[in-house]
């Protein structure tokens, strides 16, 4: 199985300012065949199911703020919000679909 | 708009049978798509147990195969997850999701979410 390993584990940032979480998986997740990184990122709030915000590492989902970017390759991946808002407190989760799909341990993110 | 939503006991017992259903609305799962099962413990993580297509073939997280069961009733728009032998271990919130394009793919579509608890 790839592992996924998120960083920091939680991090508070103050509103407006911003947030940056990562993710590194154990193996690539770039596929030589379509040249795309089989990624995805999610959020969860409280008693939520989580949400997806991107895939193949930085294609938003639709309706998702265009706050939230992600970029990266290979083995290396990041999650930005520009601007942290209330209502982005939530956990954050990096996702492979490379293979059998894993998830990463999640990042908290808070207000400062 | 595509809705799912999980159903069934919230309570198992020790080496007993959990059961679930997801019930998918907006879609129907004959037509396409990857259907799947995540759960999560309690304060923990996510982990995947597996998916199926609604022509019937399954796919399973390795480390759960030899408990895990997922069918689908494309009459009732329905899949099902059976996970055998349970441990308190396997007290978690279980999701039902979508994936489109492959049965390893990210999930765009997740039901509410049921709390499942193992206790006797």
């Amino acid at each position: 199985d790839i592992v996924m390993t998120q960083s920091p584990d939680s991090l508070a940032v103050s509103l407006g300012e911003g947030a940056t979480i990562n993710c590194k998986s154990s193996q690539s997740v770039l596929h030589s065949s379509n040249n795309r990184n089989y990624l995805a990122w999610y959020q969860q709030k409280p008693g939520q199911p989580p949400k997806l915000l991107a895939y193949w590492a930085s294609t938003r989902e639709s309706g998702v703020p265009d706050r939230f970017s992600g970029s990266g390759s290979g083995t290396d991946f990041t999650l930005t919000i520009s601007s942290l808002q209330a209502e982005d407190v939530a956990i954050y989760y990096c996702q492979q679909y490379y293979s059998a799909p894993t998830f990463g341990g999640g990042t908290k993110v808070e207000i400062k | 708009q595509v809705q799912l939503q999980e159903s069934g006991p919230g309570l198992v017992k020790p080496s007993e049978t959990l059961s679930l259903t997801c019930t998918v609305s907006g879609y129907a799962i004959s037509s396409g798509y990857y259907w799947g099962w995540i759960r999560q413990p309690p304060g923990k993580g996510l982990e995947w147990i597996g998916s199926i297509y609604h022509t019937g073939s399954t796919y399973y997280n390795t480390s759960l195969k030899s408990r895990v069961s997922i069918s689908a009733d494309t009459s009732k728009n329905q899949f099902s997850l059976k996970l055998s032998s349970v441990t308190a271990a396997d007290t978690a919130v279980y999701y039902c999701a979508r994936s489109p394009y492959y049965w390893n793919c990210y999930f765009d579509y997740w039901g509410q979410g049921t709390l499942v608890t193992v206790s006797s």
